[in-house]
């Protein structure tokens, strides 16, 4: 079993709606969770992280945690064309100084 | 303007053939960190340095060295490369406190035949 799972999609969107991106982790000491986002030919950006179960809103995009189920969520809303990418769930497990990185989810907004 | 500059951007080398990707950061960070990425497999951590002088292994150390002499520069050297290191390879930076938040370099695209 992988550390932290995700569906490699493609996720295909039209303009406008909600992408749903998931994320599930093994390691329940787990503190911490970040949404990375990757452009092809270009090195990963973070966009979101979420430390405490529940919501947490910044602009278009939404991280939901439930550590509970293990499941970490991207929720980007009024999704654009310039929204597509691939998009790296990262979980710092317990007692390790470093991330773990999932294998990505690509999102494709269609016009 | 805060960058992680990493060279070659892409190489093409031989099997045996020692070789040294550099890595460089103007952020005054403490936390290091190298990376490398290959399809299916995700960002897999090769060694990270809390700080100078200060070099650990990650999940993929094999085959790879590092070394932290000044807190700007972090190279990994790959004494004799393999094929099996064909991989895009990511340096990142981060404070030594909150190593989530990582600044990658533009990546190293490496082939080794």
């Amino acid at each position: 079993q992988k550390e932290v799972e995700q569906n490699s999609g493609p996720l295909s969107v039209p303009e406008g709606a909600i992408a749903s991106l998931n994320c599930t982790y093994s390691d329940r000491g787990s503190q911490s969770f970040f949404w990375y986002r990757q452009y092809s030919g270009k090195s990963p950006e973070l966009i979101m992280f979420i430390y405490s179960n529940g919501d947490k809103e910044d602009g278009r995009f939404t991280a939901q945690l439930n550590k509970a189920s293990q499941y970490v969520s991207l929720l980007i809303r009024d999704s654009q064309p310039s929204d597509s990418a691939t998009y790296l769930c990262a979980v710092k497990p317990g007692g390790r100084r470093a991330l773990t990185f999932g294998s990505g989810t690509r999102l494709q907004v269609q016009p | 303007e805060a960058q992680v500059t990493q060279n070659p951007r892409y190489l093409i080398t031989v099997t045996g053939k020692k070789l040294t990707v550099t890595c460089s950061q103007n952020m005054n960070h403490e936390y290091m960190s190298w990376y490398r990425q290959d399809p299916g497999l995700g960002l897999r951590q090769i060694y990270y340095s809390m700080n100078v002088e200060v070099t650990d292994k990650g999940d993929v150390p094999e085959g790879y060295k590092v070394s932290r002499k000044e807190k700007r520069n972090f190279p990994l050297i790959l004494e004799s490369p393999s094929p099996n290191q064909t991989s895009l390879y990511f340096c990142a930076t981060g404070l030594a406190g909150d190593f989530g938040e990582l600044f990658f370099g533009e990546g190293s695209r490496l082939t080794v035949l």
